[in-house]
């Protein structure tokens, strides 16, 4: 059965990088494209980016500009570097996969949370 | 950037209750459409997708439907599990972006 595990810092002090990995477990990196969800204490989802395994990603304009990912197949491994955050960035974050069928997101990390404080 | 409009954001139901959510894009995205339950303090679950498919092991009185760019969830005959927030999300092209969210409350 895949699994999806994110890890990283759950606190990040305002204008520095939040840096995150997603590790996968039950299932290959390949031929997917896999993706970076955040939720807002008490708010709706909000999808950040997506990458597939050959490292083409896409993300959302509204981050774009302090966001990258990168993949590792060989560690089936992606990641997600988020820099000159601020307290807007305080998430949970969701690593998770996309589907074949419509790109549909049909599974997901739990999620871990990223204070940013000082 | 589609937009996606959802209603209501809350509603309250009985259990046995129909109830249904709906989803507006702000432009056509033929059937690139999914819904999500999530349950307080858990990860999202997938329901629906493709707007009227129902993903493995999803109990089928969860059902989807699309007219245009209008799009139907409909939950029969509700059961106190289904006490989440549903969430749907357009697929057609990125940024893949979630309806603000339909908190549904079992009376």
């Amino acid at each position: 059965q895949l699994q999806l595990q994110e890890s990283g810092p759950g606190l990040v002090k305002p204008s520095e990088t939040l840096s995150l990995t997603c590790t996968v477990s039950g299932g290959s990196i390949g031929i997917y494209y896999w993706a970076w969800i955040r939720q807002a204490p008490g708010k709706g989802l909000e999808w950040i980016a997506n990458i597939n395994f050959r490292g083409y990603a896409n993300y959302n304009p509204s981050l774009k500009s302090r966001l990258s990912m990168s993949i590792d197949p060989s560690e089936n491994q992606f990641s997600l570097k988020l820099t000159s955050v601020t307290a807007a960035d305080t998430a949970v974050y969701f690593c998770a996969r996309h589907g074949t069928m419509v790109a549909e997101i049909d599974s997901w990390g739990q999620g871990t949370l990223v204070t940013v404080s000082s | 950037d589609i937009q996606m409009t959802q209603s209501p954001s809350s509603l309250s139901a009985s259990v046995g209750d129909r109830v249904t959510i709906t989803c507006r894009a702000s432009q056509t995205i033929s059937t690139y459409f999914n819904w999500y339950q999530q349950i307080p303090g858990k990860g999202p679950k997938l329901l629906i997708y493709g707007a009227s498919s129902l993903q493995s092991g999803v109990p089928s009185r969860f059902s989807g439907s699309a007219s245009g760019t209008e799009f139907t969830l409909t939950i029969n005959s509700l059961q106190p599990e289904d006490s989440a927030t549903y969430y749907c999300q357009q697929s057609y092209s990125p940024p893949y972006g979630f309806g603000q969210g339909t908190k549904l409350e079992i009376k």
